[in-house]
């Protein structure tokens, strides 16, 4: 499978800053790429898909302003996490995508903690 | 939403056992991939089924997929503790190369 990275693995953070998580795939070119979130004991949810080039399409539910995600370039984005609360406080993994789910990898997630 | 959901049990089982876990969706997919997720740490790629399979090997994993019934079974033979991890089901539905979920089934191998 593609290698997948992400920076940083875990990060903590004081509530109203904003974070920066980078996801980068190392051997593939990500048209497509996936953000998720996973609360404790639940499972991945699909925050917004975004295609290189492109603004991010984002899920019922998810606030576009918030959650800023980037996709400049065919092996990086990025999603911030604006003015952070600790309900934010999760697991988000990021999923580059070649365009078929059967091309789809997944990072090894970021642990953000709002105090 | 999410797509694919396992009935919301959790397995706690003796080394040497078999585990079995079962999932079930609401539309017709492409296909149906299974994943393991070890404590805090991102997915593994297991097992992926096409809509038009039934069953499929892999090592001690085994996974059957009934479309009639909107369903998919994963068996982990001769279970190890290694094989103690969270493990989900995700779907795609037709027409969509998005991923959905399903809530995970805890399983714990007791050596």
């Amino acid at each position: 499978g593609a290698v997948v990275s992400q920076h940083p693995s875990w990060v903590i953070c004081k509530s109203g800053t904003s974070v920066k998580i980078e996801c980068r795939s190392l051997d593939f070119q990500a048209t497509t790429m996936f953000w998720y979130r996973q609360f404790p004991k639940q499972s991945l949810m699909l925050m917004a898909t975004s295609n290189e080039g492109s603004k991010a399409t984002y899920e019922q539910g998810v606030e576009k302003d918030k959650f800023l995600i980037n996709h400049a370039s065919l092996t990086l984005s990025t999603l911030t996490v604006t003015s952070a609360h600790p309900e934010d406080s999760s697991f988000y993994i990021c999923s580059p995508s070649g365009g078929a789910v059967d091309t789809q990898y997944f990072g090894p997630g970021t642990r953000l903690t709002v105090l | 939403s999410q797509q694919g959901e396992e009935d919301p049990q959790a397995l706690s089982i003796q080394e040497g056992e078999n585990a079995t876990m079962n999932c079930s969706y609401k539309t017709s997919i492409n296909n149906l991939q299974w994943y393991r997720q070890n404590s805090g740490r991102g997915l593994v790629h297991l097992i992926l089924i096409r809509s038009n399979e039934r069953e499929k090997h892999s090592g001690r994993l085994r996974v059957t997929l009934d479309t009639s019934k909107k369903s998919s079974s994963l068996l982990i033979t001769a279970s190890r503790a290694a094989d103690t991890a969270s493990y989900f089901c995700a779907t795609d539905a037709a027409g969509n190369n998005r991923l959905a979920f399903g809530k995970g089934n805890q399983v714990v191998v007791i050596p």
